[in-house]
């Protein structure tokens, strides 16, 4: 089945910073990449999505890159803010098993002030 | 208002004794799954449903049953609870496998 390996575990940046949040993953066949934000306290929201006939797409301060090559997708939030402060997950989905929605392991994302 | 209700939200239990965690969504959306939280590890998916009475495993759905009777509604039961599913359970649903909707979250302890 599906593995997806998400990097860092945990960012710290100052706030006006970029951060940049990458996940591998295992199966040629998906192609399917959410990234989810998940505040403390309540359920992952999503924030983007790329889909494999696409390479990059962005949104205000966020933007998502996907390598189909090399297997891997990352997250990009520039200009960075308090309010970015959450866990951070990214996703792999519609290879092998249609239906199944594989999470990386989270990013703890601090924005300091 | 679009929404995705489990209940309960917090539940400490003991070993065995069964117990069902609800979820009801009002958005008509076909696609249903379960997923448990743990920290280090994620979300995981422990079972999903792309339709009534369609139901497929996820990745981790040893301890767990589910149904799917109706479109709203996607149960998942714990017929004899053990401490290693403590955890924090959500709900999810989509229309077809895009964008997730996710509940709040039920908080499960098993002593």
């Amino acid at each position: 089945g599906e593995n997806v390996e998400q990097h860092p575990s945990t960012l710290s940046v100052q706030e006006g910073d970029s951060a940049v949040i990458k996940c591998t993953y295992s199966d040629s066949a998906s192609n399917y990449f959410p990234w989810y934000k998940q505040e403390l306290g309540k359920g992952p929201q999503l924030i983007i999505d790329i889909r494999s006939n696409v390479g990059e797409k962005k949104d205000q301060r966020i933007a998502v890159t996907l390598n189909k090559t090399a297997k891997h997708f990352s997250l990009h939030i520039t200009e960075t803010q308090p309010e970015d402060s959450a866990v951070y997950f990214c996703a792999a989905s519609g290879g092998t098993s249609y239906g199944k929605l594989t999470f990386g392991q989270g990013t703890i994302l601090t924005v300091h002030p | 208002e679009a929404q995705v209700t489990q209940n309960p939200r917090y539940l400490i239990t003991v070993t065995g004794k069964k117990l069902t965690v609800t979820c009801s969504q009002n958005m008509n959306h076909e696609y249903m799954s379960w997923y448990r939280q743990d920290p280090g590890l994620g979300l995981r998916q422990i079972y999903y449903s792309m339709n009534v009475e369609v139901t497929d495993k996820g990745d981790v759905p040893e301890g767990y049953k589910v149904s799917r009777k109706e479109k709203r509604n996607f149960p998942l039961i714990l017929e004899s609870p053990s401490p290693n599913q403590t955890s924090l359970y959500f709900c999810a649903t989509s229309v077809g496998a895009g964008e997730l909707f996710f509940g709040e979250g039920s908080r499960l302890t098993v002593l």
